[in-house]
């Protein structure tokens, strides 16, 4: 596997499901990013790891709440969904060492396309 | 109040031709701008930037131009191939802050 990958692609769940997302990347970089892309819409930054470390949430619902176990690893747990947050959710990971990381390059995954009924 | 506009939600240009995409931004902080590229069931891939200090940054067949007066940037690509056919992202940040999106323009180049 090369770059960054996600799982599941597709998720249909309802309001009550718990799920996570996963995302893993093989670029040997310390930060990670997921983004909410609704039709529409533009990419919404959710969260923002560093070094492991949460740097960034950007106002996001108690019902997404993120995990990163490893700078090479983030997983985004869902519970008890709107269907307002269907979207595609993509994650991203860059090198991630400077002040001005979050300016660096950031590569993208597939993302996972989730509809909520 | 979305901070980084691309009003064009689709573009169609022949094959051979220039594809010029647009992004327009409010926020007069903003130094550092990027430019990616999406094809479907597939995450953004970065294809071009610039910072403000600079008014044009140039890679192969993609320019990219900013005109900070009008707060404007334009992406270039010239010829265009029917490969470049796909949504393109700007994005742009101030200082460390993080990326601000546009909503994107889908380029459809034919034959």
């Amino acid at each position: 596997e090369t770059g960054v990958t996600q799982t599941p692609r597709h998720l249909v769940m309802g309001m009550t499901n718990k799920k996570s997302l996963k995302c893993e990347q093989h670029l040997g970089h310390n930060a990670m990013y997921w983004y909410k892309q609704s039709a529409k819409k533009p990419l919404e930054l959710m969260f923002v790891y560093n070094f492991k470390e949460q740097t960034e949430n950007n106002s996001v619902p108690s019902r997404f709440s993120p995990e990163c176990p490893n700078s090479s690893h983030l997983f985004l747990h869902l519970h008890t969904l709107q269907p307002e947050d269907s979207a595609l959710y993509l994650c991203a990971s860059s090198q991630g060492l400077a002040e001005t990381f979050v300016t660096d390059t950031q590569y993208f995954g597939p993302g996972t396309r989730l509809t909520v009924l | 109040d979305q901070q980084v506009k691309q009003n064009s939600p689709s573009l169609s240009v022949q094959e051979g031709r220039i594809s010029i995409l647009n992004c327009d931004y409010t926020n007069s902080m903003f130094d550092y701008f990027l430019w990616y590229k999406k094809y479907p069931a597939e995450g953004p891939t970065f294809l071009i930037s610039i910072s403000s200090i600079k008014d044009k940054n140039e890679d192969g067949r993609f320019t990219v131009f900013l005109n900070k007066s009008a707060k404007h940037l334009s992406l270039h690509i010239v010829p265009s191939q029917p490969g470049d056919s796909a949504v393109y992202f700007c994005a742009a940040s101030a200082d460390t802050d993080k990326l601000i999106f546009g909503t994107g323009t889908r380029l459809q180049v034919f034959p």
